[in-house]
Protein backbone atom coordinates (compact mmCIF):
# COMPACT_ATOMS: atom_id res chain seq x y z
CA UNK A 1 0.00 0.00 0.00
CA UNK A 2 0.97 3.28 -0.01
CA UNK A 3 1.37 5.47 2.99
CA UNK A 4 2.92 8.52 4.25
CA UNK A 5 3.42 8.92 8.08
CA UNK A 6 4.38 11.66 9.86
CA UNK A 7 4.03 12.68 13.78
CA UNK A 8 0.35 14.08 14.70
CA UNK A 9 1.26 16.70 16.83
CA UNK A 10 4.78 18.41 18.24
CA UNK A 11 5.81 21.35 20.77
CA UNK A 12 8.64 23.05 20.90
CA UNK A 13 9.82 26.27 23.04
CA UNK A 14 10.41 29.68 20.71
CA UNK A 15 13.88 29.89 19.74
CA UNK A 16 15.09 26.50 19.78
CA UNK A 17 15.29 23.77 16.64
CA UNK A 18 12.57 21.08 15.64
CA UNK A 19 12.77 17.96 13.53
CA UNK A 20 9.76 16.86 11.86
CA UNK A 21 10.50 13.48 9.93
CA UNK A 22 8.32 11.87 7.74
CA UNK A 23 8.44 8.38 6.01
CA UNK A 24 6.90 7.24 2.48
CA UNK A 25 5.82 4.10 0.65
CA UNK A 26 4.82 4.92 -2.28
CA UNK A 27 4.53 3.51 -5.80
CA UNK A 28 7.73 5.45 -7.11
CA UNK A 29 9.27 8.70 -6.43
CA UNK A 30 9.18 11.57 -8.21
CA UNK A 31 10.08 14.53 -5.47
CA UNK A 32 9.06 15.24 -2.01
CA UNK A 33 6.81 18.04 -0.74
CA UNK A 34 6.47 19.94 2.48
CA UNK A 35 3.91 22.74 2.84
CA UNK A 36 3.13 24.83 5.80
CA UNK A 37 -0.90 25.51 6.97
CA UNK A 38 -1.48 28.04 9.04
CA UNK A 39 -4.96 27.09 10.72
CA UNK A 40 -7.69 27.96 8.40
CA UNK A 41 -5.52 29.11 5.93
CA UNK A 42 -4.31 27.82 2.06
CA UNK A 43 -1.40 25.43 2.54
CA UNK A 44 2.35 27.53 1.12
CA UNK A 45 4.82 25.62 -0.36
CA UNK A 46 8.42 25.59 1.81
CA UNK A 47 10.45 23.08 0.23
CA UNK A 48 10.85 20.26 -2.45
CA UNK A 49 13.38 17.39 -2.81
CA UNK A 50 14.18 15.06 -5.61
CA UNK A 51 17.70 14.15 -4.87
CA UNK A 52 18.94 12.90 -1.36
CA UNK A 53 20.42 15.28 0.42
CA UNK A 54 20.03 18.73 2.39
CA UNK A 55 18.18 21.70 0.81
CA UNK A 56 18.51 24.84 3.02
CA UNK A 57 16.38 28.16 2.53
CA UNK A 58 16.81 30.40 5.46
CA UNK A 59 15.49 29.09 8.71
CA UNK A 60 14.06 26.31 7.08
CA UNK A 61 15.82 23.17 6.01
CA UNK A 62 14.58 19.66 4.53
CA UNK A 63 16.37 16.59 3.90
CA UNK A 64 15.57 13.71 1.80
CA UNK A 65 16.99 9.98 2.01
CA UNK A 66 15.09 8.34 -1.21
CA UNK A 67 16.65 4.56 -0.12
CA UNK A 68 15.25 4.91 3.39
CA UNK A 69 11.87 6.71 2.45
CA UNK A 70 12.51 9.50 4.75
CA UNK A 71 12.28 13.15 5.34
CA UNK A 72 12.73 15.53 7.43
CA UNK A 73 11.97 19.38 7.72
CA UNK A 74 14.10 21.49 10.58
CA UNK A 75 13.10 24.86 11.25
CA UNK A 76 15.87 26.63 13.53
CA UNK A 77 15.57 29.85 15.43
CA UNK A 78 11.40 28.96 15.76
CA UNK A 79 9.24 31.73 15.70
CA UNK A 80 5.50 31.96 17.25
CA UNK A 81 4.13 32.40 13.75
CA UNK A 82 5.56 29.02 13.03
CA UNK A 83 2.94 27.49 15.12
CA UNK A 84 1.15 26.00 12.27
CA UNK A 85 0.43 22.12 10.15
CA UNK A 86 3.28 21.26 8.69
CA UNK A 87 2.21 18.85 5.77
CA UNK A 88 4.66 16.11 3.66
CA UNK A 89 3.83 14.72 0.33
CA UNK A 90 5.14 12.64 -2.50
CA UNK A 91 4.76 12.73 -5.88
CA UNK A 92 4.27 9.42 -6.67
CA UNK A 93 4.14 7.29 -10.91
CA UNK A 94 0.25 7.49 -10.70
CA UNK A 95 0.59 10.32 -13.01
CA UNK A 96 2.88 12.64 -10.77
CA UNK A 97 -0.09 12.85 -8.36
CA UNK A 98 0.99 13.65 -5.01
CA UNK A 99 0.29 11.87 -1.93
CA UNK A 100 -0.15 14.30 1.46
CA UNK A 101 0.56 12.80 4.95
CA UNK A 102 -2.14 13.79 7.26
CA UNK A 103 0.39 16.70 8.66
CA UNK A 104 1.97 17.51 12.04
CA UNK A 105 0.91 20.23 13.86
CA UNK A 106 3.70 22.41 15.21
CA UNK A 107 2.83 24.46 18.46
CA UNK A 108 5.64 27.11 19.08
CA UNK A 109 5.73 27.86 22.82
CA UNK A 110 7.19 30.88 24.44
CA UNK B 1 -7.01 39.65 -7.02
CA UNK B 2 -3.60 37.92 -6.86
CA UNK B 3 -3.00 33.55 -6.53
CA UNK B 4 -5.90 31.13 -6.00
CA UNK B 5 -9.38 32.36 -4.52
CA UNK B 6 -12.22 30.70 -3.39
CA UNK B 7 -15.26 31.62 -2.81
CA UNK B 8 -17.92 30.52 -0.67
CA UNK B 9 -15.04 30.40 2.23
CA UNK B 10 -18.19 28.96 4.94
CA UNK B 11 -20.70 26.68 3.43
CA UNK B 12 -23.31 25.37 5.28
CA UNK B 13 -25.99 23.30 3.74
CA UNK B 14 -28.66 20.54 4.29
CA UNK B 15 -28.35 16.99 2.62
CA UNK B 16 -31.08 18.12 0.16
CA UNK B 17 -29.56 21.30 -1.30
CA UNK B 18 -27.80 22.10 -4.00
CA UNK B 19 -24.66 24.49 -3.87
CA UNK B 20 -21.70 25.07 -6.06
CA UNK B 21 -18.01 26.03 -4.60
CA UNK B 22 -16.45 28.53 -6.57
CA UNK B 23 -12.62 28.33 -7.45
CA UNK B 24 -10.73 31.09 -9.66
CA UNK B 25 -6.64 31.11 -10.15
CA UNK B 26 -5.04 34.21 -11.60
CA UNK B 27 -1.85 32.33 -12.17
CA UNK B 28 -1.99 32.01 -15.73
CA UNK B 29 -1.62 27.75 -15.01
CA UNK B 30 -2.96 24.87 -17.14
CA UNK B 31 -3.84 22.55 -14.39
CA UNK B 32 -6.40 22.60 -11.39
CA UNK B 33 -7.17 20.85 -8.42
CA UNK B 34 -9.90 20.15 -5.87
CA UNK B 35 -8.83 18.30 -2.93
CA UNK B 36 -10.58 17.42 0.45
CA UNK B 37 -9.02 18.20 3.70
CA UNK B 38 -10.99 16.36 6.62
CA UNK B 39 -9.83 16.83 10.39
CA UNK B 40 -6.33 14.55 10.96
CA UNK B 41 -6.57 12.91 7.36
CA UNK B 42 -4.33 13.54 4.32
CA UNK B 43 -5.79 15.70 2.02
CA UNK B 44 -7.37 13.61 -0.58
CA UNK B 45 -7.37 15.03 -4.96
CA UNK B 46 -10.57 14.43 -5.83
CA UNK B 47 -10.63 15.88 -9.27
CA UNK B 48 -7.89 17.01 -11.65
CA UNK B 49 -7.71 19.47 -14.70
CA UNK B 50 -5.56 20.28 -17.40
CA UNK B 51 -6.53 22.18 -20.00
CA UNK B 52 -9.65 22.28 -18.87
CA UNK B 53 -10.03 18.33 -19.53
CA UNK B 54 -10.66 16.16 -16.73
CA UNK B 55 -7.52 14.15 -16.53
CA UNK B 56 -8.50 12.21 -12.99
CA UNK B 57 -11.51 11.42 -11.15
CA UNK B 58 -10.32 9.37 -7.94
CA UNK B 59 -13.28 7.44 -7.45
CA UNK B 60 -15.51 10.64 -5.86
CA UNK B 61 -19.49 10.02 -5.16
CA UNK B 62 -21.35 11.40 -7.90
CA UNK B 63 -23.33 13.46 -5.38
CA UNK B 64 -19.50 15.59 -6.70
CA UNK B 65 -19.73 17.24 -9.86
CA UNK B 66 -16.73 19.12 -11.28
CA UNK B 67 -17.13 21.62 -14.15
CA UNK B 68 -13.71 23.57 -15.46
CA UNK B 69 -15.39 26.06 -18.11
CA UNK B 70 -12.10 27.63 -18.87
CA UNK B 71 -8.51 27.86 -17.38
CA UNK B 72 -9.15 29.99 -14.98
CA UNK B 73 -12.18 28.99 -13.03
CA UNK B 74 -12.90 25.69 -11.13
CA UNK B 75 -16.41 24.46 -10.05
CA UNK B 76 -17.34 21.70 -7.31
CA UNK B 77 -21.19 21.47 -7.77
CA UNK B 78 -22.81 19.79 -4.87
CA UNK B 79 -25.74 17.66 -5.12
CA UNK B 80 -27.70 15.58 -1.63
CA UNK B 81 -24.61 15.27 0.60
CA UNK B 82 -23.86 13.14 3.56
CA UNK B 83 -22.83 14.79 6.65
CA UNK B 84 -19.35 13.35 6.52
CA UNK B 85 -18.75 15.22 3.73
CA UNK B 86 -18.16 18.29 5.91
CA UNK B 87 -14.35 19.45 5.42
CA UNK B 88 -12.60 21.91 3.88
CA UNK B 89 -12.39 21.41 0.23
CA UNK B 90 -9.56 22.96 -0.79
CA UNK B 91 -8.55 24.04 -4.80
CA UNK B 92 -5.25 24.07 -6.23
CA UNK B 93 -3.58 25.04 -9.35
CA UNK B 94 0.28 24.22 -10.81
CA UNK B 95 1.78 25.80 -14.30
CA UNK B 96 1.25 22.45 -15.69
CA UNK B 97 0.37 18.98 -15.37
CA UNK B 98 2.40 15.66 -14.63
CA UNK B 99 5.63 17.03 -14.49
CA UNK B 100 7.77 16.35 -11.57
CA UNK B 101 8.48 19.74 -9.96
CA UNK B 102 5.33 21.01 -10.32
CA UNK B 103 4.32 23.13 -6.93
CA UNK B 104 1.20 23.95 -6.62
CA UNK B 105 -0.70 26.89 -5.31
CA UNK B 106 -3.35 26.31 -3.03
CA UNK B 107 -6.65 28.45 -2.34
CA UNK B 108 -7.75 29.28 1.53
CA UNK B 109 -10.64 26.71 1.29
CA UNK B 110 -14.28 26.20 1.83
CA UNK B 111 -15.07 24.92 5.36
CA UNK B 112 -18.33 22.55 3.96
CA UNK B 113 -20.96 21.58 6.81
CA UNK B 114 -23.57 19.11 5.88
CA UNK B 115 -26.38 18.97 8.54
Amino acid sequence: GQNIDQPTEMTATEGAIVQINCTYQTSGFNGLFWYQQHAGEAPTFLSYNVLDGLEEKGRFSSFLSRSKGYSYLLLKELQMKDSASYLCAVRDDNNNDMRFGAGTRLTVKP
Amino acid sequence: ETGVTQTPRHLVMGMTNKKSLKCEQHLGHNAMYWYKQSAKKPLELMFVYSLEERVENNSVPSRFSPECPNSSHLFLHLHTLQPEDSALYLCASSQDYGDFYNEQFFGPGTRLTVL
